[in-house]
Parts: structure tokens; C-alpha cells; sequence
């Protein structure tokens, strides 16, 4: 069966520090894979998308990055982070075109002071 | 761009009362609808999800309705318990597109 996971669960980093949070599938190739934010009691924004290795496509122009690797494995990154990147982050995946649906992982909830 | 709005941002629902949470959609080219629960510090979990080809699905205690003709979405839970309090998100997927776009969220709120 397919699982995601993502890491750290929580993070707290000083303002101007750099970011990376990391998100692997497994069970599954070639997935479709999804970089979303959540602000406190608000929706969900997606920040990035990849369909392939090495393809990114940036949503919010902003100061993160994503980069991916490897087929299933994607980078959320940033040099330096400000206030306003704190939130939730949640990385999915879904299975073009085979199964629509997408999943979610366990997300990391980030508190830039 | 074109995104998936919520009507009402929270609703209050007496234990074991129908639940009824609505979702507008603006994209005509949307062709596959999906709900979503999420509980609180958790990522959104799949409930139910529908094609533009049908008009009602449903599941255990959930039915989902699409009216094309209005571009509305609604989520129906029935005898509604505690565990489904939570933030409901619908999302629409234009086809042939490979975005997801979600909007605000409903919280469901159970009365005891």
C-alpha cells in the first residue's frame, strides 16, 4: 500500500534561517506530488506542484522553493525564512491517471519567531 | 484564477441532527469533486468524492450532491456524531489539469 510521510511534525525556526522540510511516498511511482500551506483556521494554498522529477510548477510566488530530487521525493525549501511563512505544511501525492484522489500527509507545523 | 468557495465558514450542529455543508465552485471545466475532513493538527482526509457525470453519490453516512447547473456542491452527514467535528474542504479538479484548489473550509461544530 502507499504511504506518505513528512517531517518534522513541528519546527520553530528564527526569522532569517534557512527551511527545508521533507516529504517521501512510497508504495507508488511517478506520483503527482503537492506542496500546500494552512494558516491558522484558514485553507488550504497550494504553493507547489511537480507531475516529474526535476518538474516544478510555483503557484504563489513567495519566498520558498521546491525542488524534486528523486520520482518520489519533494523538497520545500527556503533561505530565509520571514514571519509570514509560519503555518501548517502539508505535502500530497495522487496517481495520475489512475486514481484521482489525492493524499495527504501528517503536515509540519512551522513557527517562524 | 478560478477557485472552490465555501457559503458558510462555520456550522453548528446538534448531536445526531443531519449536517449539511454547501460548497460553490466558479470553474464550468470542473469534472471531478472531492471532499475532505480534517481534524484539528492533522492533514485533510479523503470522504467522498464525485464526477460531473452523476448528480448524488453516497457512502456510509455521507451523500454528496452536485448541481452543475448552479455550480454547487453539498456534503451530507447524516446522524451526526462528535467525532465529526472538524474543518470540511471541498476541491474541485478541472480536467485534464493537475492543480487542486481548495477553498476557505466549513467547521462543524457538534452540540451536544
Amino acid at each position: 500500500s502507499q504511504t506518505i510521510h513528512q517531517w518534522p511534525a513541528t519546527l520553530v525556526q528564527p526569522v532569517g534561517s534557512p527551511l527545508s522540510l521533507e516529504c517521501t511516498v512510497e508504495g507508488t511511482s511517478n506520483p503527482n506530488l503537492y506542496w500546500y500551506r494552512q494558516a491558522a483556521g484558514r485553507g488550504l494554498q497550494l504553493l507547489f506542484y511537480s507531475v516529474g522529477i526535476g518538474q516544478i510548477s510555483s503557484e504563489v510566488p513567495q519566498n520558498l522553493s521546491a525542488s524534486r530530487p528523486q520520482d518520489r521525493q519533494f523538497i520545500l525549501s527556503s533561505k530565509k525564512l520571514l514571519l509570514s511563512d509560519s503555518g501548517f505544511y502539508l505535502c500530497a501525492w495522487r496517481q495520475e491517471p489512475t486514481n484521482e484522489k489525492l493524499f495527504f500527509g501528517s503536515g509540519t507545523q512551522l513557527s517562524v519567531l | 484564477g478560478e477557485s472552490v468557495g465555501l457559503h458558510l465558514p462555520t456550522l453548528s450542529v446538534q448531536e445526531g441532527d443531519n449536517s449539511i455543508i454547501n460548497c460553490a465552485y466558479s470553474n464550468s471545466a470542473s469534472d471531478y469533486f472531492i471532499w475532505y475532513k480534517q481534524e484539528s493538527g492533522k492533514g485533510p482526509q479523503f470522504i467522498i468524492d464525485i464526477r460531473s457525470n452523476m448528480d448524488k453519490r453516497q457512502g456510509q453516512r455521507v451523500t454528496v450532491l452536485l448541481n452543475k447547473t448552479v455550480k454547487h456542491l453539498s456534503l451530507q452527514i447524516a446522524a451526526t456524531q462528535p467525532g465529526d467535528s472538524a474543518v470540511y474542504f471541498c476541491a474541485e479538479i478541472p480536467n485534464r489539469d493537475d492543480r487542486i484548489i481548495f477553498g476557505k473550509g466549513t467547521r462543524l461544530h457538534i452540540l451536544p
